[in-house]
């Protein structure tokens, strides 16, 4: 099926511990990102990427680490967790140019203890 | 850089009336989308309605319109005949068009409640 599959749904850390959330589409798109959703802050841009082997920052990106080997995967990775880092996480992604059509994976509730 | 204001407080709207929930924006870029996403307590992203900067028309989506003011940079969102289902937080986002830089900007969100 189509789409963005996001996992784990739910996770809990303890303080220090890494781990990655994981994001894949098969649509062949070129732009994917993750957020983060904390309440009353919307969503936040943690990191993006234009392109496999391209990324750069978002407006929260301390704490997080991102690559894109692959069109299909945008891994992201906390080096070590802390309990700010609690927070539902989001991945979406979209083709390219004039397209409207953003696909959202379903969330990573996250909570680091 | 792109900046979504949402202010309105928790939003409340009796079944089967209309509501408008406000969205405006701040670019600098020529061509942009205007997105508008409803996230129930269930937690995913819904895609609701969207309208590009170079639309003539302002754009519906069934019970959706998108009530564009270009010149006051304002994107409010009009649900007709509302419904319980319609209880949701509800995002503004926007993008540059086309181009490399092409984030995703979200506002902070609204809650909307229908009361029965």
């Amino acid at each position: 099926n189509a789409g963005v599959t996001q996992t784990p749904k739910f996770q809990v850390l303890k303080t220090g511990q890494s781990m990655t959330l994981q994001c894949a589409q098969d649509m062949n798109h070129e732009y994917m990102s993750w957020y983060r959703q904390d309440p009353g802050m919307g969503l936040r841009l943690i990191h993006y990427s234009v392109g496999a082997g391209i990324t750069d920052q978002g407006e929260v990106p301390n704490g997080y680490n991102v690559s894109r080997s692959t069109t299909e995967d945008f891994p992201l990775r906390l080096l070590s967790a802390a309990p700010s880092q609690t927070s539902v996480y989001f991945c979406a992604s979209w083709v390219g140019g004039s397209g409207n059509t953003i696909y959202f994976g379903e969330g990573s509730w996250l909570t680091v203890v | 850089a792109q900046k979504i204001t949402q202010t309105q407080p928790g939003m409340f709207v009796q079944e089967k009336e209309a509501v408008t929930l406000d969205c405006t924006y701040d670019t600098s870029d020529p061509s942009y989308g205007l997105f508008w996403y409803k996230q129930p307590s269930s937690g995913e992203m819904i895609f609701l309605i969207y309208q590009g900067s170079y639309d003539q028309q302002n754009a519906t989506e069934g019970r959706y319109s998108l009530n564009f003011q270009k010149a006051r940079k304002s994107a409010n969102l009009v649900i007709s005949a509302s419904q319980l289902g319609d209880s949701a937080m509800y995002f503004c986002a926007m993008r540059p068009l086309p181009g490399a830089n092409s984030k995703l900007t979200f506002g902070k969100g609204i809650t909307l409640s229908v009361r029965p």
